[in-house]
């Protein structure tokens, strides 16, 4: 099936820095999600790209649909504690039945 | 909260015994998709649903099944439970706008323990 690549698989940074995480496919999507997880909790979507270019920000996160639509990247401002947790891109199908996620970005803050 | 319904939250039970997880889609969505979570695991796609048809199906076992009712609910049922059937189950659904403008929520969950 279709396969997402993710990285990168886990990140350690200091309170205040940036982050930039992406994902990479072998096949197209129509549209792009990102979403995080806390622990035992279900994915929370994040931000939604639906046009190949399209650049999206939803506060201190900036998601941006690649030109090619195999890929996608999430980044995150002047990161703070609660920003803790996996972070998750999926691909949507042309037919847009079938969401395929990515291996997750595990995202650790130090105060 | 994303307004997709799970339940139960929280499941133990036997192996060899069947459970049913129940999900209530976002008010007006028609799809329905299900995705098992084990521990530090991705999410992997079972079975989605799109106005009481099945739509496709992912790394769905045998000894699970599925459906949508005319309410649009859906229910995962699986059987002849084994160990390492402990997962978190997940229920999604979105509206399916055609081919774009699709957003696909998620429910809490429902964690299974077999023991």
């Amino acid at each position: 099936g279709q396969q997402l690549n993710q990285s990168p698989q886990s990140m350690f940074i200091q309170e205040g820095e940036d982050v930039s995480m992406n994902c990479t496919s072998s096949s197209i999507f129509n549209t792009w999600l990102w979403y995080k997880q806390d622990p035992g909790e279900g994915p929370v979507l994040l931000i939604a790209l639906y046009k190949a270019g399209e650049l999206t920000s939803n506060g201190r996160l900036t998601a941006q649909f690649g030109i090619t639509r195999k890929d996608s990247f999430l980044n995150i401002s002047a990161s703070i504690p609660s920003d803790v947790g996996i972070y998750f891109c999926a691909g949507l199908n042309n037919a847009g039945n079938m969401l395929t996620f990515g291996g997750g970005t595990r995202l650790m803050v130090k105060p | 909260d994303s307004g997709v319904t799970q339940t139960p939250k929280h499941l133990i039970t036997a192996t060899g015994q069947r459970v049913t997880l129940r999900c209530s889609p976002r008010s007006g969505d028609l799809s329905v998709y299900w995705y098992q979570q084990s521990l530090d695991q991705g999410l992997q796609f079972l079975i989605q649903y799109y106005n009481g048809e099945e739509r496709a199906k992912g790394n769905i076992l045998e000894r699970f099944s599925a459906q949508q009712f005319p309410d649009l609910h859906s229910e995962l049922n699986l059987s002849s439970l084994e160990l390492g059937d402990s997962a978190l189950y997940f229920c999604a659904s979105s509206f399916e706008r055609g081919q774009s403008g699709n957003t696909i929520y998620f429910g809490e969950g429902s964690w299974l323990t077999v023991v």
